[in-house]
């Protein structure tokens, strides 16, 4: 079955420091690859996408994310971190696109002034 | 351009009564997808309707049930209330002829069950 897995479950980072995140996932085919942040009481948005061409995509505010096949993986970096990046972030896998997502158990991201 | 509005935010319900959300997506989208999430189960997806057709469905049981109007809205209904269905309820939108396009999603409506 398909699944996403985020081996981690919290994260604290300094302001000003490098971050990443973990994310793997079990999908037969090609995978179309997703990552959401979700800020305290509100929905989701989106950071960035993959389904397919360069494996390294850039997102929004910052972030960007690398598709390995080999390892089946799609990790989530950001150089700098800010303040208020401190939040949830999900992976996702979509089985029929976007349309249909699995979502990993998500990370909280919690930054240290 | 208005986000995707659901109403209510909050409902507080007890065990047994049912239960309609409502969903308003963005203008033109025609795509509205439903997420259920817990803190143990995290974020599962519902249902998807597309022009008022289901297209795609999750693996929970006939309590849940949703349907789409001619005008994209999207009610989503659970039956017979149960204390494991309190949960934030997400609804996105999209286009819904893209496959790796985006959703967007609105703040969600806390149902707690008593």
């Amino acid at each position: 079955a398909q699944s996403v897995t985020q081996p981690d479950i919290h994260i604290t980072v300094s302001e000003g420091a490098s971050l990443e995140l973990r994310c793997n996932y079990s999908y037969g085919a090609t995978p179309y690859l997703f990552w959401y942040v979700q800020s305290p009481g509100q929905g989701l948005q989106l950071l960035l996408k993959y389904f397919s061409g360069d494996t390294l995509v850039q997102g929004i505010k910052g972030f960007e994310a690398e598709f390995k096949r080999s390892q089946s993986s799609f990790n989530l970096r950001k150089p700098s971190v800010h303040w208020s990046d401190a939040a949830e972030y999900f992976c996702a896998v979509g089985l029929q696109g976007a349309q249909k997502l699995v979502f990993g158990q998500g990370t909280r991201l919690t930054i240290n002034p | 351009k208005a986000g995707v509005t659901q109403t209510p935010r909050y409902l507080i319900k007890t065990r047994g009564q049912q239960v309609t959300l409502s969903c308003s997506p963005i203008s033109g989208h025609r795509s509205v997808s439903w997420y259920q999430q817990t803190p143990g189960q995290g974020l599962q997806f519902l249902f998807e309707y597309f022009s008022e057709t289901q297209r795609n469905k999750g693996n929970f049981p006939g309590r849940f049930s949703g349907r789409q109007f001619s005008n994209s809205r999207s009610e989503m209904n659970v039956s017979t209330l149960e204390l494991g269905d309190s949960a934030l309820y997400l609804c996105a939108s999209s286009g819904g002829r893209q496959l790796g396009e985006k959703l967007f999603f609105g703040s969600g409506t806390q149902l707690s069950v008593l």
